[in-house]
């Protein structure tokens, strides 16, 4: 079992769909963060969650709307979603320390997101 | 704000051969940690190697290799004996050093790396 554990792997759904990712780490991590993986653009980071407090909204519309229950556990909510939402969604812990250096980044094998 | 760049979209290298990938990348800031993340077909971001800015010698990991110019901000991978194995993206990426903002990597746009048999 991968310490990040992402489902659905593909998911497709239409615009007035709804629908939710999961995530979970078996890492025993502390933040957890949600990133969108487009084509031929750099990931970009659209949540973040340390010590179970939302503490980064990367500008992100508000169809997305992540939920973190616990620090094993974070949700992407998706809803009236756009053709151009269509990605490959990636889960990552790590454990942040109060100094010095943060763990890196795991991260799940993704779900591939096609909104039609 | 800091960027990424990874200029070369594709590379291909023989098998048992040495490639290097580029990256580069824009910053004001002084203390910083640098990785290269490797993206098979799995869809699995995994940790190849990270440099942290204050060391001067370049990190090793078994066949992988940096070479980490901090005053030319460059930051590139060479990948020795190359492997089947070893296709898939490659990605670098750069994270602040300082506390609150340094959970966030800042990626580039990949390189995709072929194995030729």
């Amino acid at each position: 079992e991968t310490g990040v554990t992402q489902t659905p792997r593909h998911l497709v759904m239409g615009m007035t769909n709804k629908k939710s990712l999961k995530c979970e780490q078996h890492l025993g991590h502390n933040a957890m963060y949600w990133y969108k993986q487009s084509a031929k653009k750099p990931l970009e980071l659209m949540f973040v969650y340390n010590f179970k407090e939302q503490t980064e909204n990367n500008s992100v519309p508000s169809r997305f709307s992540p939920e973190c229950p616990n620090s094993s556990h974070l949700f992407l909510h998706l809803h009236t979603l756009q053709p151009e939402d269509s990605a490959l969604y990636l889960c990552a812990s790590s454990q942040v320390q109060e100094e010095g250096y943060n763990s890196p980044l795991h991260f799940g094998n993704g779900t591939r997101l096609t909104v039609t | 704000a800091q960027t990424v760049t990874q200029s070369q979209p594709e590379m291909s290298v023989q098998e048992a051969e040495t490639v290097t990938l580029s990256c580069t990348y824009d910053t004001s800031e002084s203390d910083y940690y640098l990785f290269w993340y490797k993206q098979p077909p799995s869809r699995q971001m995994i940790l190849v190697i990270r440099q942290e800015a204050y060391k001067q010698q370049n990190a090793t990991e078994n066949r992988f290799s940096v070479n980490f110019q901090k005053a030319a901000k460059s930051f590139s991978l060479k990948i020795s004996d190359s492997q089947l194995g070893d296709a898939a993206m490659y990605f670098c990426a750069y994270r602040s050093a300082t506390w609150g903002s340094g959970d966030k990597l800042t990626f580039g746009t990949g390189t995709r790396l072929a194995v030729r048999p």
